[in-house]
């Protein structure tokens, strides 16, 4: 079954410096891939997602993802940090033939900016 | 435009009583999915539905736990006897239709509580 693999549980940065977010894939094929962001006490919210145009895509918020197909990664960046970004990031696949939004969700990666 | 809106925001239920969670799918949308996150954990899927028809519930548990979306009025997620371990906090999605490139949009959920 595909999956997802987030490799930080926590990852920590000072505001104005890079993120990056780490996520590898398990399939012999182009999954569709995606992002999603979760506040506290709040639902999630779409970041970006890839479904096999650009390898480097583009969300909101200054974030981006690259597909890398040879290293089977979807990483998560941005190039400057903000306090604004602190919160639950998902690394997310929808299973090749699904058909609809049933997503696999990675046990995600908890970002903490600090002043 | 309101977006999905899920009730209650926190629930709190004795072991063995009836847990009942609404979700009212953004106006126009007539797609819903119900997708469970236990404590440190991602989301897991349960249930996607249409109006008045279970499209795969594959992530459902097999007992106690039952899904409707009827012609009119909210999509209801019935967990019945809860246990301890349904502690979780609930989130409902809906989307306009079905594919994977269709925009999902997800309520702030209802955590339930079991004691």
């Amino acid at each position: 079954a595909q999956s997802v693999t987030q490799l930080d549980s926590h990852v920590s940065v000072s505001e104005g410096t890079p993120v990056l977010l780490r996520c590898n894939y398990s399939s012999s094929y182009s999954p569709s891939l995606f992002w999603y962001v979760q506040h506290p006490n709040k639902g999630l919210q779409l970041l970006l997602k890839y479904t096999s145009a650009a390898t480097l895509v583009k969300g909101i918020n200054g974030f981006e993802a690259e597909f890398k197909k040879s290293e089977t990664s979807f990483h998560l960046t941005k190039p400057s940090a903000h306090m604004s970004d602190a919160a639950e990031y998902f690394c997310v696949v929808i299973p090749r033939g699904t058909g609809f939004q049933k997503l696999v969700f990675g046990t995600g990666t908890r970002l903490l900016v600090s002043p | 435009n309101a977006g999905v809106m899920q009730n209650p925001r926190h629930l709190v239920r004795r072991r063995g009583q009836e847990a009942r969670l609404r979700c009212s799918p953004m106006k126009g949308h007539s797609h819903v999915y119900w997708y469970r996150q236990l404590p440190e954990e991602g989301l897991k899927f349960m249930v996607y539905l249409q109006k008045e028809n279970i499209i795969d519930e594959s992530g459902m548990p097999k007992e106690r736990f039952s899904a409707e979306f009827p012609k009119e009025g909210p999509s209801i997620l019935r967990i019945q006897q809860v246990v301890r371990g349904d502690s979780a906090a609930y989130f409902c999605a809906s989307s306009p239709e079905t594919g994977v490139s269709s925009p999902l949009h997800f309520g702030n959920g209802t955590r339930l509580t079991v004691t």
